[in-house]
């Protein structure tokens, strides 16, 4: 059993640059999120998704942008990095009225 | 603005402490609290409480929330080395669609 899957686990980009972090679920869940998790401020929401083909924004939407293609996906992507986007990278995956479940996380830093 | 408190913020006990950790909350159409046990990498669930005033329990490990305060506990007893983690609650709201407020969580650390 999968369940959440992130990738890659660890990144380093140079500011400007841009990447995409990929996040696939095998639970055949409806929602999915995208947190970043930093020093003292808990998990804070970027986006999430309630459907194939829907996103929204959470609570620190600025600089990122995500993408639901296939229910199963979930793409985070940066277009020009910077570093005050270090951070761990959370994705979650639930049913309606369910806990969620996380994957391992995708430590990016930012130089 | 939604928002959930922890307290304390760390805590530093010996195998078989307990230990109460707490969680208040002002999320706006509150549905649900739920606890978190996050280790070195991926959160993993504890509990999910709807409902005041019945308790939860799994192990050692046990559970209440009270809506008319808007806070929930998190009760561990006998700690072990093991229980060391960062306790995340977070509250489930329905405002819009289905999001989670987290807290910053509690760092417990437990030593042998």
């Amino acid at each position: 059993n999968a369940g959440v899957t992130q990738t890659p686990k660890f990144r380093v980009l140079k500011t400007g640059q841009s990447m995409t972090l990929l996040c696939a679920q095998d639970m055949n869940h409806e929602y999915m999120y995208w947190y970043r998790q930093d020093p003292g401020m808990g998990l804070r929401l970027i986006h999430y998704s309630v459907g194939e083909g829907t996103t929204a924004k959470g609570e620190v939407p600025d600089g990122y942008n995500v993408s639901r293609l296939k229910k199963q996906n979930f793409l985070l992507g940066l277009e020009s990095a910077a570093p005050s986007q270090t951070s761990v990278y959370f994705c979650a995956s639930s049913y309606v009225n369910q806990p969620q479940h996380f994957g391992d996380g995708t430590r990016l830093s930012i130089l | 603005e939604d928002k959930v408190v922890q307290s304390p913020l760390s805590l530093v006990v010996h195998e078989g402490d307990t230990v109460t950790l707490n969680c208040s909350y002002e999320v706006t159409n509150f549905r649900s609290l739920l606890w978190y046990k996050q280790e070195k990498k991926a959160p993993t669930f504890l509990f999910m409480l709807t409902s005041s005033g019945i308790e939860k329990k799994s192990g050692r490990l046990s559970s209440i929330l009270d809506k008319k305060e808007l806070f929930s506990i998190l009760n561990i007893t006998a700690t072990q080395t093991g229980d060391s983690a960062i306790y995340l609650c977070a509250g489930r709201t329905t405002s819009g669609t289905y999001k989670y407020i987290f807290g910053t969580g509690t760092r417990l650390k437990v030593l042998a």
